[in-house]
């Protein structure tokens, strides 16, 4: 009964560079989101996935920013070159398909030098 | 669109007292689900609790409770015989109740356990 499982858990990058994030859900979760967490502040909503389909990007930053999740794998946070103030901590949330609950991944500590 | 505040940034509370977290948002939904989540230094998302706006009874789990008042929109947790590991940040966060939504949350509450 593995949770979900974010990887890297730490990720250091110089502005200008890519990164990405990856997120394993839950098994038998179809259902991912992906969230932001600046210093101090609560989580912020960026993309909701299924299986192929991006569902909402309403909070996913219109340029630099794209997020997939294949048929097979891992879904993938993607921050093309970063600046600075992409630095943050971001989570990765799965869900079984049912109305409530998501479970959430440890993070990825994102720091942009 | 709805919305989550928690005014209170910070809070302490001696060992083994109680103490109440507060929470207020706004929904033009009629249903949906409210969350109380922990984060504690580890910076994992642990749920604490889960209400559901259709059911009037307070939803419990075993030393955290809610106070659920909906016609106030207020949702605030009651955490008794507080325990060091409870200090973390805690968010209280919305959805809506059709089909899989993003959370909501509020900006957290910072709490402190002293022995």
């Amino acid at each position: 009964n593995a949770g979900v499982m974010q990887n890297p858990r730490h990720l250091v990058r110089r502005r200008g560079q890519e990164a990405r994030l990856r997120c394993s859900p839950m098994k038998g979760h179809s259902h991912v989101y992906w969230y932001r967490q600046l210093p101090e502040e609560g989580l912020k909503f960026m993309v909701y996935l299924q299986k192929e389909n991006i569902i909402d990007e309403s909070g996913m930053p219109k340029e630099r920013f794209s997020a997939e999740f294949p048929k097979e794998g891992p879904s993938i946070l993607r921050i093309q070159q970063v600046v600075r103030g992409d630095s943050a901590a971001y989570f990765c949330a799965s869900s079984p398909g049912m109305a409530g609950i998501q479970y959430f991944g440890p993070g990825t500590r994102l720091l942009v030098l | 669109a709805q919305t989550v505040t928690q005014s209170q940034p910070e809070m302490s509370v001696q060992e083994a007292e109680t103490v109440t977290l507060s929470c207020t948002y706004d929904t033009s939904e009629n249903n949906y689900y409210l969350f109380w989540y922990k984060q504690p230094p580890s910076r994992q998302m642990i749920l604490v609790i889960r209400q559901e706006a259709y059911k009037q009874q307070n939803a419990t789990e075993n030393r955290f409770s809610v106070n659920f008042q909906k016609a106030a929109k207020s949702f605030s947790l009651k955490i008794s015989d507080s325990q060091l590991g409870d200090t973390a940040m805690y968010f209280c966060a919305s959805s809506t109740y059709s089909g899989n939504t993003p959370l909501v949350f509020g900006k957290g509450t910072r709490l402190s356990v002293i022995a």
